[in-house]
């Protein structure tokens, strides 16, 4: 199953809305979950079944979607969110990442 | 704490074998499905093989499959990832995941940097 995600890159400014979106070439139903990742770092899971808030990640993060649609919405950005995130497909056993949005400060 | 700790990257011939490793505490590892993620240089996250709680189901990803395997040891808390017929596209780190039970991954360990050069 492929996956893309849009824009790859995406300059937003703090405090902004910014929207990334995966889509996938068929049906996931809502198996998605959503990752950041900060260089140097290891991935975090942010959210998971497409909607489900990781505990402990902030409220700022949600997401949606289901079938082959799916966007992760930061509400305010902070200093702390400028990263890389992936969208990750688990509706197959044979799993697969999105290419990445690297988010970065305008 | 959750934690994994890979193990055994190093740069190695193309055409060479390599087993990297990950130790896992903190958790019951014989009730988790385990994953190696990996990642060359700059670029993205990219599956490459998935093993549940019992080992009864494998799975690897079609960019490995023939070459790499994977395996755990319930009894020594570890999980493995024997590569072999290793090309200089494999190069990259390696991460060692946890996963929650419908496939999302909940823990990382740091990863273990896998070279494949001449």
């Amino acid at each position: 199953i492929q996956l893309t995600q849009s824009p790859s890159t995406l300059s937003a400014s703090v405090g902004e809305r910014v929207t990334i979106t995966c889509r996938a070439s068929q049906s996931l139903s809502t198996w998605v979950a959503w990752y950041q990742q900060k260089p140097g770092k290891a991935p975090q899971l942010l959210i998971y079944k497409a909607s489900s808030l990781e505990n402990g990640v902030s409220s700022r993060f949600s997401g949606s979607g289901s079938g082959t649609e799916f966007t992760l919405t930061i509400s305010s950005l902070q200093p702390d969110d400028f990263a890389t995130y992936y969208c990750q497909q688990y509706n197959s056993h044979l799993y697969s990442f999105g290419p990445g949005t690297k988010l970065e400060l305008k | 704490e959750v934690q994994l700790v890979e193990s055994g990257g190093r740069v190695v011939k193309p055409g060479g074998s390599l087993r990297v490793s990950c130790g896992a505490a903190g958790f019951t590892f014989n009730t988790f499905g385990m994953n190696w993620v990996r990642q060359a240089p700059g670029k993205g996250l990219e599956w490459v093989a998935s093993i549940s709680s019992d080992s009864k189901y494998i799975y690897l990803s079609d960019s490995v499959k023939g070459r790499f395997t994977i395996s755990r040891d319930n009894a020594k808390n570890s999980l493995y990832l024997q590569m072999s017929s290793l090309r200089a596209e494999d190069t990259a780190l390696y991460y060692c995941a946890r996963e929650r039970g419908l496939g999302e991954i909940d823990y990382w360990g740091q990863g273990t940097l896998v070279t494949v050069s001449s």
